[in-house]
């Protein structure tokens, strides 16, 4: 069974510029969760959605958004990307919205704003 | 809100030694706990979990952790470490109604050999 993949794995944008990440669950799981994980404020939640709809949110300004289809892939949104957006970011599935079902995560996705 | 602790930002032992990672949680109801490893450029990797009953657990990879409540701590433990064990792990507690986890700023693990 494949894992989580998220694309890309490397991305270099500038300040202002928007950026869209993606993440493709493991087969069956219909919840996606996003995080970002930095050196100073290590890893943060920032949304989980399923069945298509936000669920719950972390504290991140609207300039981060997301969104599921119908598949249960989810796609992140950054607009006017700012210099402390540079993170990891990291996409987790699971079966359903509960934390007794156990998450699995992607590689991350490596994104550097200059 | 919940929140987690971990004291030590880096750790380093034997290969061999004994490990204990120290985590401490704050959270109003009954807790779900976790412990997460990460090895530089991977994803995490769930090593094992607290939801109820036995307060120690055992996981993979010949880790177990304690749930203490008294203590709020939920400490990482594996009597003999390898070096393939050199990581960085995150504790986290979660709420069980959704996917939303707060973690620990993480303690990196050096094993000498």
């Amino acid at each position: 069974k494949a894992g989580v993949t998220q694309t890309p794995r490397y991305l270099i944008k500038t300040r202002g510029q928007q950026v869209t990440l993606s993440c493709s669950p493991i087969s069956g799981h219909r919840s996606v969760s996003w995080y970002q994980q930095t050196p100073g404020q290590g890893l943060q939640f920032l949304f989980e959605y399923f069945s298509e709809t936000q669920r719950n949110k972390g504290n991140f300004p609207g300039r981060f958004s997301g969104r599921q289809f119908s598949n249960s892939r989810s796609e992140m949104n950054v607009s006017t990307l700012e210099l402390g957006d540079s993170a990891l970011y990291l996409c987790a599935s699971s079966l359903a919205l509960s934390n007794i079902n156990e998450q699995f995560f992607g590689p991350g996705t490596r994104l550097t704003v200059l | 809100a919940q929140s987690v602790t971990q004291p030590d930002i880096h750790i380093t032992v034997s290969e061999g030694a004994s490990l204990e990672l120290r985590c401490n949680y704050s959270y109003g109801a009954t807790p779900y706990l976790f412990w997460y490893v990460q090895s530089p450029g991977q994803g995490l990797q769930l090593l094992l979990k607290y939801f109820s009953g036995d307060t120690l657990v055992q996981g993979i990879k010949g880790f177990e952790a304690e749930f203490k409540r008294s203590q709020s701590s939920f400490n990482l433990r594996k009597p003999s470490v390898h070096w393939s064990d050199a990581a960085e792990y995150f504790c986290a507690v979660g709420a069980g109604n959704n996917n939303d986890m707060r973690f620990g700023a993480g303690t990196r693990l050096t094993v000498k050999p």
